[in-house]
């Protein structure tokens, strides 16, 4: 069964910057691409950011791209997002996913518990 | 951006009883689409993918149908622990990959 443990949120300052780290087990962690995926209180879900399984190829949702990072390193079992400039609107629970990929794009057949991040001033 | 819209955002139904969801995305994903349950304070956890395929360990009244634009999620006899927001997703033209608003299934 897939593990994924997030870790690394807070409360955090506007225009500050946080790094999650999200550290895999039970599964082979670089054969699969690896997502992050927020959500907002009473809100469904948003998916930020993809990286490929080898870490060369990365996709960002408009709304975070130019200010979030997402990387990995396999040696280590760990994806990681680097959080820039955050917002207010930057405040939600942080996942981080595993992707399946179907067809043409991704589902997330595993997910972490979550990480907050409270961006207030 | 592909929307995904799911009515209605709260379906109150009684033990035993059936449950319809619907999601309808803004052009069509094909079966490019998944389902998500979410209990309180947990993560979402997979469902459904390919619009109609259960994942792994998935209670057999949970089934999904639909393709191009409209999907239905159907819980064919509500169990106490089937309470939750489910999500329906779509991965048919991303990024990016786009979730609906939820349907909350209370019990009636």
């Amino acid at each position: 069964q897939v593990q994924l443990v997030e870790s690394g949120g807070g409360v955090v300052h506007p225009e500050r910057s946080l790094r999650l780290s999200c550290e895999a087990s039970r599964f082979i962690f670089s054969n699969f691409a690896m997502h992050w995926v927020r959500q907002a209180p009473g809100k469904g879900p948003e998916w930020l950011a993809v990286i490929s399984y080898d870490g060369n190829d990365k996709y960002y949702a408009d709304s975070v791209k130019g200010r979030f990072t997402i990387s990995r390193d396999n040696s280590k079992n760990t994806l990681y997002l680097q959080m820039n400039s955050l917002r207010v609107e930057d405040t939600a629970m942080y996942y981080c996913a595993r992707g399946s990929f179907v067809s043409t794009g991704y589902n997330f057949d595993g997910w972490g518990q979550g990480t907050l991040v409270t961006v207030s001033s | 951006e592909i929307v995904m819209t799911q009515s209605p955002a709260t379906l109150s139904v009684s033990p035993g009883e059936r449950a319809t969801l619907s999601c309808r995305a803004s052009q069509s994903v094909h079966i490019n689409l998944a389902w998500y349950q979410q209990k309180p304070g947990r993560a979402p956890r997979l469902l459904i993918y390919g619009a109609s395929t259960r994942a792994t360990g998935v209670p057999a009244r949970f089934s999904g149908s639909g393709s191009r634009t409209e999907f239905t999620l159907t819980i064919s006899s509500l169990q106490s622990e089937d309470i939750a927001v489910y999500y329906c997703q779509q991965y048919n033209n991303w990024p990016p990959l786009t979730f609906g608003g939820g349907t909350k299934v209370e019990i009636k």
